[in-house]
C-alpha cells in the first residue's frame, strides 16, 4: 500500500513569504508527527497529532509556525513570514499508535525541503 | 530534557569488518530506543528496537542502562550497509505516541 506522502517535495520561498506544507499519513493511522531536520542534523520535533487533535506543539519554534489536521488525515504544516533559519527538510510520520505498552512503528515520508532565500 | 548523543559523525570501515555505530541518551526514567536507517535517496526507516532484542540484516544493538548506551554493532560489514543511521528515543512505551528524540547521526561507509 501507499506510504505516507508529502507534497511539495521541494518549496523555495522568499524570506517573508508564507508556506504550506501538506502530508497525507497512511490510511487509518491515528498518529501524526512533524519533524524539522535542518542540514548535517537529526529530525527534531516539532508537533504530535492524535486524531485532529494536537497533543504536543511543545516543538513549533515560533509562533510563526502552526499545523492542522481538520479531520484526522491530512495535515499541513504552515510557516509564516518565512525566515531563512526556516531552511530545513520537513519530516512528517505516522503511526497506528493510541499509546500504551504495544508497538507502533513511525512510518516516515520523503520531506519536504524548504529553501528560504 | 532528554538527549541522544552520537559521537561519531562519519565512520568509515572496509568491506568484512565489524562495525560499532555508538549512542548515547541522557533521561532519567526508562526510555526506549531505535535505531533508524536512511539509505541514499531513501525516506528514513525503522532499523530496530531496543525492545524486539532482535538482529536485522545483522545489526544488533544492546542497552546498557548502567551506562546509558545503545550502541548498533554488526560483525560484518557489507557494502550495502553505507547509509546514514539516527539513534532515537521515546519517552514512552510503544515509541508511536510521542515524538521521537533523535541524535545528529553516523553516516556509514564501507568502502571495498
Amino acid at each position: 500500500g501507499a506510504g505516507v506522502s508529502q507534497s511539495p517535495r521541494y518549496k523555495v520561498a522568499k524570506r517573508g513569504q508564507d508556506v504550506a506544507l501538506r502530508c497525507d499519513p497512511i490510511s487509518g493511522h491515528v498518529s501524526l508527527f512533524w519533524y524539522q531536520q535542518a542540514l548535517g542534523q537529526g529530525p527534531e520535533f516539532l508537533t504530535y497529532f492524535q486524531n485532529e487533535a494536537q497533543l504536543d506543539k511543545s516543538g513549533l519554534p515560533s509562533d510563526r509556525f502552526f499545523a492542522e489536521r481538520p479531520e484526522g488525515s491530512v495535515s499541513t504544516l504552515k510557516i509564516q513570514r518565512t525566515q531563512q533559519e526556516d531552511s530545513a527538510v520537513y519530516l512528517c510520520a505516522s503511526s497506528l499508535a493510541l499509546g500504551g505498552a504495544s508497538y507502533n512503528e513511525q512510518f516516515f515520508g520523503p520531506g519536504t525541503r524548504l529553501t528560504v532565500l | 530534557a532528554q538527549r541522544v548523543t552520537q559521537p561519531e559523525k562519519l565512520l568509515s570501515v572496509f568491506k568484512g569488518a565489524p562495525v560499532e555505530l555508538k549512542c548515547n541518551y541522557s533521561y532519567s526514567g526508562s526510555p526506549e530506543l531505535f535505531w533508524y536507517v536512511q539509505y541514499s535517496r531513501q525516506r528514513l526507516q525503522l532499523l530496530l528496537r531496543h525492545i524486539s532484542r532482535e538482529s536485522i540484516k545483522g545489526f544488533t544493538a544492546d542497552l546498557n542502562k548502567g551506562e546509558t548506551s545503545f550502541h548498533l554493532k554488526k560483525p560484518f560489514a557489507q557494502e550495502e550497509d553505507s547509509a546514514m543511521y539516527y539513534c532515537a528515543l521515546s519517552l514512552y512505551s510503544g515509541g508511536g505516541a510521542d515524538g521521537l528524540t533523535f541524535g545528529k547521526g553516523t553516516h556509514l561507509i564501507i568502502q571495498p
